[in-house]
C-alpha cells in the first residue's frame, strides 16, 4: 500500500528563519513526489515535484525540497520564512501501478505559522 | 478560460435532500478525483475517474454516487445529504503520465443543516 506521513502537525517558525515541513513516504514502486499549499478557502496549489535526476528540487515562492532515497524522505525546506508562507502544506505520492495509476496519496498535511 | 471549475462555490442544503457538486476541465485529462477536506482528516478520496465512463470507489464513497459520461465533466451527487456530509469538497484532475501531479478545482463548501 502506499502512503504518506507527515509528522507535525503544525510548524511555527519567525520571519527570516529557515523553515523545513517533514514528509517520508512509504511505496510499492518508483515513487514521484509532490508538494502542494493550501492558503485559507482557496484550493490546493502545486509547489514543486520530484520526477528523477537531481535530488533537490526547486520550485514556486523560493520553496526547495531535497528527495533521499535510503530515508525515504520529501522534505520541503526554504531559507527564510516569510509571514505570507503560513499555510497548510501538503506531501503527496504517485506510483503509477495497477489500481494506482493517475492517484496521488496525501499526507494530513502541516499547518505552516510563520511570525513577525 | 481553460482550467477546472466547480460549483457552487457555497451550497446549503437540508438532510435529506439530493444535491449535486459540478466539476468540469478543459484540458481533456483522463483521471478525475472528488475529494472532501474535513478538519483533523486530511484530504479523503470519494471516487475517481480513469475516463468516461469508468469510475470507481475511493476511501469514503458511501452516500456519494457519480457519473461521468463525458471526459471533461465528473459531477459528484449526494443522494440523501446528511450533516455528516458537510464539509469542503475538492475535485481535481490529472494526466494519464506518471510525473504529473494534479491540478485542483476551488472546491465547494457544503453546508447540511
Amino acid at each position: 500500500a502506499q502512503s504518506v506521513a507527515q509528522p507535525e502537525d503544525q510548524v511555527n517558525v519567525a520571519e527570516g528563519n529557515p523553515l523545513t515541513v517533514k514528509c517520508t513516504y512509504s511505496v510499492s514502486g518508483n515513487p514521484y513526489l509532490f508538494w502542494y499549499v493550501q492558503y485559507p478557502n482557496r484550493g490546493l496549489q502545486f509547489l514543486l515535484k520530484y520526477i528523477t535526476g537531481d535530488n533537490l528540487v526547486k520550485g514556486s515562492y523560493g520553496f526547495e525540497a531535497e528527495f533521499n532515497k535510503s530515508q525515504t524522505s520529501f522534505h520541503l525546506k526554504k531559507p527564510s520564512a516569510l509571514v505570507s508562507d503560513s499555510a497548510l502544506y501538503f506531501c503527496a505520492v504517485r506510483v503509477d501501478r495497477g489500481s494506482t495509476l493517475g492517484r496521488l496519496y496525501f499526507g494530513r498535511g502541516t499547518q505552516l505559522t510563520v511570525w513577525p | 478560460d481553460a482550467g477546472i471549475t466547480q460549483s457552487p462555490r457555497y451550497k446549503i442544503t437540508e438532510t435529506g435532500r439530493q444535491v449535486t457538486l459540478m466539476c468540469h476541465q478543459t484540458w481533456s485529462h483522463s483521471y478525475m478525483f472528488w475529494y472532501r477536506q474535513d478538519l483533523g482528516h486530511g484530504l479523503r478520496l470519494i471516487y475517481y475517474s480513469a475516463a468516461a465512463d469508468i469510475t470507481d470507489k475511493g476511501e469514503v464513497p458511501d452516500g456519494y454516487v457519480v457519473s461521468r459520461s463525458k471526459t471533461e465533466n465528473f459531477p459528484l451527487t449526494l443522494e440523501s445529504a446528511t450533516r455528516s456530509q458537510t464539509s469542503v469538497y475538492f475535485c481535481a484532475s490529472n494526466k494519464d503520465r506518471p510525473n504529473y501531479g494534479y491540478t485542483f478545482g476551488s472546491g465547494t463548501r457544503l453546508t447540511v443543516v
